[in-house]
């Protein structure tokens, strides 16, 4: 089956920086790469995908890329302010969605 | 108006106790999921239903029986409950499945905390 790894677990940026989260995966099946972002207490909510047939994709200043070869996709934000704080998840779907472990943003002020 | 609503929010119980969890969409998706939420945040898929019909189980134990009544119900009962069942167990939903699942939905969740 699919194994997500995720990487770093934790990662703490000054305001207006950029954060940059990794993912790599293991079943070269896996064709869909979504990324959920997780505010303390609340449900997940996807904020960006990507398919396998795209290598990069962008949205206002979180975008995401993709490397099939390698098997890994990155999750890129950009002029980071205090409401990116969250637990964002990278996962990969082969037959099911695979969830990374999750990374913790905190955006200092 | 909301898209997953899953109930109770809470549930604290003692151990050995049964205990079910609700949960509806009004979306019109076709499959629906229960995941567990671990202390460390860890996500886990444990069960997948697809148009009412079981797709995934992943190595749960039986202890857990979900039930489908219709594609737009999915309920989770637990039986004998242990003091590692505690979590905050969310309801998803998305409109396809395996290869287009696309975006889940999920609802609140349902924090269970068993003493």
């Amino acid at each position: 089956g699919e194994n997500v790894e995720q990487h770093p677990s934790t990662l703490s940026v000054q305001e207006g920086d950029s954060a940059v989260i990794k993912c790599t995966y293991s079943d070269s099946a896996s064709n869909y790469f979504p990324w959920y972002k997780q505010e303390l207490g609340k449900r997940p909510q996807l904020i960006i995908d990507i398919r396998s047939n795209v290598g990069e994709k962008k949205d206002q200043r979180i975008a995401v890329t993709l490397n099939k070869t390698a098997k890994h996709f990155s999750l890129h934000i950009t002029e980071t302010q205090p409401e990116d704080s969250a637990v964002y998840f990278c996962a990969a779907e082969d037959y099911k969605l695979s969830f990374g472990a999750g990374t913790t943003v905190t955006v200092r002020a | 108006d909301t898209a997953v609503s899953q109930t109770p929010k809470y549930l604290v119980t003692q151990m050995g106790n049964d205990k079910s969890i609700k949960c509806e969409q009004n979306l019109g998706h076709d499959t629906m999921y229960w995941y567990k939420q671990d202390s460390k945040k860890f996500l886990k898929i444990m069960f997948s239903y697809n148009n009412k019909e079981l797709i995934i189980n992943e190595t749960v134990p039986n202890r857990f029986s979900p039930k489908s009544p219709d594609k737009a119900h999915l309920n989770l009962h637990i039986n004998s409950l242990e003091l590692g069942d505690s979590a905050v167990y969310f309801c998803a939903s998305s409109l396809g499945f395996s290869g287009g699942t696309g975006e889940l939905f999920f609802g609140e969740g349902s924090r269970l905390t068993v003493l």
